[in-house]
């Protein structure tokens, strides 16, 4: 059964925190995506990872950074939270047409 | 650029058949999918259409026309636990995928 994990599924952090989401998958997979999710505004992508540490910024890069030390691990930063950035964070990995989603983090900063 | 629009809501009766439809506008196209979300879930992926026609899985089909830039999910027999929201997505050369905003589907008893 596939699998992916993420560090937590509900967070609350105060403004101006550094704070980490971990995204794990056991697919051996090269593609790694980070998106959030909001009312209305569907999907929007991050950032993502086509092999070990590399990166490539998606839609919607700015106030995060990424991290791929390891095949398997995906891991967003957000370097000074802020309240905007309170969202559903969803990590997935697979291709352009087929995508495998983890469980999502709610993340709320107060 | 890219976007693919679709309806916002769309109701059906348990037992029937439902449509939601997606229009898609990009710059290189390769192909449409469609995902499902429940309240609380993530997505999760139904199917992928990258030649024109119906692509039939169960009581779920997809549909795509590339001369019309239109595509559509077609939910047959709806059953109660079909209400969740329904995303159409296009991927580009790099890999990445657009998402449309998504269509929820409630169904009525």
């Amino acid at each position: 059964d596939v699998k992916v994990t993420q560090s937590s599924r509900y967070l609350v952090k105060r403004t101006g925190e550094k704070v980490f989401l971990e995204c794990v998958q056991d697919m051996d997979h090269e593609n790694m995506f980070w998106y959030r999710q909001d009312p209305g505004l569907g999907l929007r992508l991050i950032y993502f990872s086509y092999d070990v540490k590399m990166k490539e910024k998606g839609d919607i890069p700015e106030g995060y950074s990424v991290s791929r030390e390891k095949k398997e691990r995906f891991s967003l930063i957000l370097e000074s939270a802020s309240t905007n950035q309170t969202s559903m964070y969803l990590c997935a990995w697979g291709s352009g047409y087929e995508q495998y989603f983890g469980p999502g983090t709610r993340l709320t900063v107060t | 650029g890219q976007s693919l629009e679709q309806p916002s809501e769309v109701t059906a009766v348990e037992g029937a058949i439902v449509q939601i439809n997606c229009t898609y506008q990009t710059s290189g196209f390769y192909g449409l999918s469609w995902y499902q979300q429940h309240d609380g879930g993530a997505p999760t992926f139904l199917s992928y259409n990258a030649l024109d026609g119906l692509e039939e899985t169960g009581r779920f089909s997809s549909f795509l026309s590339r001369s019309d830039s239109y595509g559509y999910l077609l939910l047959q027999e709806l059953q109660m636990k079909d209400s969740a929201s329904y995303f159409c997505a296009a991927p580009n050369r790099d890999d990445k995928i657009i998402f449309g905003k998504g269509t929820r589907l409630h169904i009525l008893p």
